[in-house]
């Protein structure tokens, strides 16, 4: 079946340092990948998405590549701030009779 | 615009009442989806509606019971909650279901916060 692993964290970092946060999948095909953010008391909002492989998704300074021979769709970004701070959430949609697939999420915190 | 809108952003509820949720989109999406979000999880994929009719119930108990009255609206009736029920819940849209071989994003609402007591 169709899955996504993610580092669960909490991750805690200084303003402007570099992020990544891991996600890995498995799935059967040519899923579309995405990464969704969370910030507090708020919905989920599309950060970034590829759809086939070698495809870098980026948006906010957020960079994610879909790599099919590591199934990988690492999040990156150079310089994180503050504002940053939420909850991220890596997911797959492959084609078919399948839901979105949702990683348990990783909180990032910024302190300044 | 991606934009998707939910009514009310909060609510409290007893175990008797009979409440709505709604939802709304105008980007010409036809499918539609009832998620619920536990504290410090994922979504957990409830109900989803493709070009208005309900195609997937993820084994969801009765005192939850979707609606889509038009192609651009989504409302969940609400009926002998239980406090455990309590969570947010959150619509979101896409051009296109899954079930129908699409990969289309989906894009959320700013959710519900159901408090049942």
């Amino acid at each position: 079946g169709n899955s996504v692993t993610q580092m669960e964290g909490p991750v805690t970092l200084s303003e402007e340092a570099f992020l990544t946060i891991n996600c890995t999948y498995t799935a059967t095909g040519y899923p579309s990948l995405f990464w969704y953010v969370q910030y507090p008391g708020e919905g989920l909002q599309l950060l970034l998405k590829a759809t086939k492989a070698d495809d870098k998704g980026s948006n906010k300074g957020f960079e994610a590549t879909y790599r099919k021979e590591t199934t990988s769709f690492h999040l990156e970004k150079g310089s994180v701030q503050v504002s940053d701070s939420a909850v991220y959430f890596c997911a797959l949609l492959n084609s078919g009779n399948t839901p979105l697939v949702f990683g348990k999420g990783t909180r990032l915190s910024v302190i300044a | 615009d991606t934009e998707v809108t939910q009514t009310p952003k909060h609510l409290v509820m007893g175990m008797t009442n009979k409440k709505s949720l709604k939802c709304e989109q105008h980007m010409g999406h036809r499918a539609m989806y009832w998620y619920k979000q536990k504290a410090k999880k994922p979504p957990e994929l409830m109900f989803v509606y493709s070009y208005e009719k309900l195609s997937i119930n993820e084994s969801v108990p009765s005192r939850f019971s979707p609606e889509c009255p038009n192609s651009s609206l989504l409302n969940l009736h609400l009926h002998a909650l239980q406090p455990e029920d309590s969570a947010l819940y959150l619509c979101a849209s896409s051009q296109v279901g899954s079930l129908a071989g699409s990969t289309d994003t989906q894009y959320f609402g700013p959710g519900t916060r159901l408090t049942v007591l």
